[in-house]
């Protein structure tokens, strides 16, 4: 079964605290896999996209990587702003209409 | 921010009675989205259009139907509301299916008593 877990489900860090976080998928054929972030009551925000294993994109204290199996959302010396959930989405090869996301990781950074 | 509105942004209806949610869009982009997001599910597709009259079923569409008679506006209908659709509705577009991102609106917050 095609599907996106992500984890941890919430993490607690300082502000400086440097961590990542990871997204699984099990999809026959990856066309994409796509990075969100969350703020309360608002809709997600993209944030990059990955096509192929050994692919990275950085936006300021951001860094994506993408492997065959998971995707990690590493986060370098965060500040309170950077509290958000992350979501991790994925679209199948075989399905172009097939979209799955995870269920986010709830990100609260204090300072 | 890309230009997406969705109206209304909260609704409270009653178990049984027709609803319509709208997107609109100012980006002129070919594919809009209605997914559903729920805690512990993550966001699900309900249907989708690649342009005006086309549309096609996500994820978890029934119960749902849409319409897209221009290209700015997508509308989610729920032709008799169920407790279990009570949820936040977000709509989404995109230049090109899935090899771009999809931008999303501010979303609707359904609730079905």
């Amino acid at each position: 079964e095609d599907q996106v877990t992500q984890s941890p489900e919430a993490l607690r860090l300082q502000e400086g605290e440097s961590s990542s976080l990871n997204c699984s998928y099990t999809v026959s054929g990856l066309r994409g896999l796509f990075w969100y972030r969350q703020d309360p009551g608002k809709g997600p925000e993209f944030l990059f996209t990955l096509y192929s294993a050994g692919e990275e994109k950085e936006k300021e204290r951001l860094k994506a990587t993408l492997t065959k199996k998971e995707s990690f959302l590493h986060i370098t010396a965060p500040k309170p702003e950077d509290s958000a959930t992350y979501l991790c989405a994925v679209q199948a090869l075989y399905n172009f209409n097939k979209f799955y996301f995870g269920s986010g990781t709830k990100l609260n950074v204090k300072p | 921010d890309a230009g997406i509105t969705q109206s209304p942004r909260h609704k409270v209806t009653e178990t049984g009675t027709p609803v319509t949610l709208r997107c609109h869009q100012t980006e002129n982009h070919r594919y809009m989205y209605w997914y559903r997001q729920d805690p512990g599910h993550g966001l699900r597709l309900i249907h989708y259009s690649y342009g005006v009259k086309d549309t096609d079923k996500g994820e978890v569409s029934d119960g749902y139907s849409v319409s897209r008679s221009k290209t700015e506006d997508f509308l989610l209908t729920l032709e008799s509301a169920t407790s279990s659709q009570t949820s936040v509705y977000f709509c989404a577009i995109s230049e090109s299916h899935g090899m771009n991102e999809q931008f999303f609106g501010p979303g609707t917050r359904l609730t079905v008593l």
